[in-house]
């Protein structure tokens, strides 16, 4: 069974540009997340979807930031008007419905954001 | 606001050395605790997950504890190997009701380096 596939791997480009990000979760997996991490720190969250609807999205910075999933499953993180701040690894985490089995989150291999 | 603070920030071992990793949370109101390695570069490969009613859990060489109400979990990493270099990171899922929050704090995790 394949894990979290996130595209692309990398992604460079200039400030002020609009990006989109990738995730495919887990097959069956109704939990989504996305966390943002930068060097040296661990992850933080920027938002959760359980099934089609953001369950939380607290952790989003400003209203730069968006993200979908429109059927439940694929995920699209979108970041507008890119900042040199913004540059990190984006990573995403799949998960089954809560409550039958534990929550354990498995994360993919990140999508690593430079801006310049 | 939960805060999860992981000691060391780096540690350096020779081969064969039995090593414990520290965790603390500042709220003890947590549904899970999971540690996790990341490997340079990598996204976060899943190690263990503890449940809040657990006190520890175990996989080959590793064991994971908890004292939910101290607010510390350790990592026990039992004759390392190099292979075993990588970040730890340690990461709580908040209580809601007696489910998964959905969002995991992480530490700031640490640098683990066995050399032969």
């Amino acid at each position: 069974g394949a894990g979290v596939s996130q595209t692309p791997s990398n992604k460079v480009t200039e400030k002020g540009k609009y990006v989109e990000l990738r995730c495919d979760p887990i097959s069956g997996h109704t939990a989504l997340y996305w966390y943002r991490q930068s060097l040296g720190q661990g992850p933080e969250f920027l938002i959760y979807f359980q099934g089609t609807g953001a369950a939380d999205d607290s952790g989003l910075p400003n209203d730069r930031f968006f993200a979908v999933r429109p059927e439940g499953s694929v995920s699209t993180l979108k970041i507008q008007r890119t900042e040199r701040g913004d540059s990190a690894v984006y990573l995403c985490a799949s998960s089954r419905l809560r409550g039958l089995s534990y929550n354990e989150q498995f994360f993919g291999p990140g999508t690593r954001l430079t801006v310049l | 606001k939960q805060e999860v603070t992981q000691i060391p920030a780096a540690l350096s071992v020779p081969e064969g050395e039995n090593l414990v990793l520290n965790c603390s949370f500042t709220d003890s109101a947590i549904y899970n605790l999971q540690w996790f390695r990341q490997d340079p570069g990598k996204g976060l490969t899943s190690l263990l997950l503890i449940q809040s009613s657990q006190r520890e859990q175990t996989s080959g060489r590793l064991n994971a504890s908890l004292d939910k109400s101290s607010g510390r979990s350790t990592l026990y990493i039992a004759a390392s190997q190099p292979g075993d270099s990588a970040t730890y990171l340690c990461a709580v899922d908040r209580n809601a009701g007696g489910t998964s929050y959905g969002k995991l704090t992480f530490g700031q995790g640490t640098i683990l380096t066995v050399h032969p």
